[in-house]
């Protein structure tokens, strides 16, 4: 099965600073990988989808980037609202897996 | 309003079944594929299936393939999950939650719309 790492696991950010989160795949997966962001309690959301498109009603600060098996999600001027996990998703193939998570924490 | 709405988690021993379900309103359900997607307490994601539009395809994740089935009743605007053979690593929050990609052309692009989630538990 495809492989999906992300990192770091955590990052802590104040407001106002800009953070990066990576999700490597273990396949070519060309731009078939989402981002999604969760809250504790909630389900996840579609943040962005094709690697790089953004979902509907998602915020222009976040933004996604890569292609092949490298892939960056980028949230500029984080907002106190961006506070969670954020995990990758690729929908190259069954089974469509998340990586592990990365937690964004207030500093 | 786009709502997924699970219910029919709960209790049950190993080895039992239990059959979820889940509502949806808001969109032209017959016109999307449905997912079901997994979540132990603390852990990530897992998905597990999914059912196209017409019910013509439907794949699982080798976790549960052969012991869960995927059905749908575009009729009732519903989503089925019947869990047979259950085991303790089974105990997760289940969600059902919507393909973002209208109709299928074989790939999948996203679950853009999620149900809050049902519990289910399976422990003697």
């Amino acid at each position: 099965d495809m492989q999906l790492t992300q990192s770091p696991s955590f990052l802590s950010a104040s407001v106002g600073d800009a953070v990066t989160i990576t999700c490597r795949a273990s396949q070519v997966i060309n731009n078939d990988l989402a981002w999604y962001q969760q809250k504790p309690g909630k389900a996840p959301k579609l943040l962005i989808y094709a690697s790089s498109i953004l979902q509907s009603g998602v915020p222009s600060r976040f933004r996604g980037s890569g292609s092949v098996t490298e892939f960056t999600l980028t949230i500029s001027n984080v907002q106190p609202e961006d506070f969670a996990t954020y995990y990758c998703q690729q929908v190259k193939s069954n089974p469509y897996n998340f990586g592990p998570g990365t937690k964004l924490e207030i500093k | 309003e786009v709502q997924l709405v699970e219910s029919g988690g709960g209790v049950v021993q190993p080895g039992g079944s239990l059959r979820l379900s889940c509502a949806a309103s808001g969109f032209k359900f017959d016109d999307y594929s449905i997912h079901w997607v997994r979540q132990a307490p603390g852990q990530g994601p897992e998905w597990l299936a999914l059912i196209t539009w017409d019910s013509s395809f439907m794949d699982y994740a080798d976790s549960v393939k052969g012991r869960f089935t995927i059905s749908r009743d575009n009729r009732k605007n519903s989503l089925f999950l019947q869990m047979n053979s259950l085991r303790a690593d089974d105990t997760a929050f289940y969600f059902c939650a919507k393909e973002s990609k209208y109709g299928w052309q074989g790939m999948i692009e996203g679950l853009d719309y999620w149900g809050q989630g049902t519990l289910v538990t399976v422990s003697s």
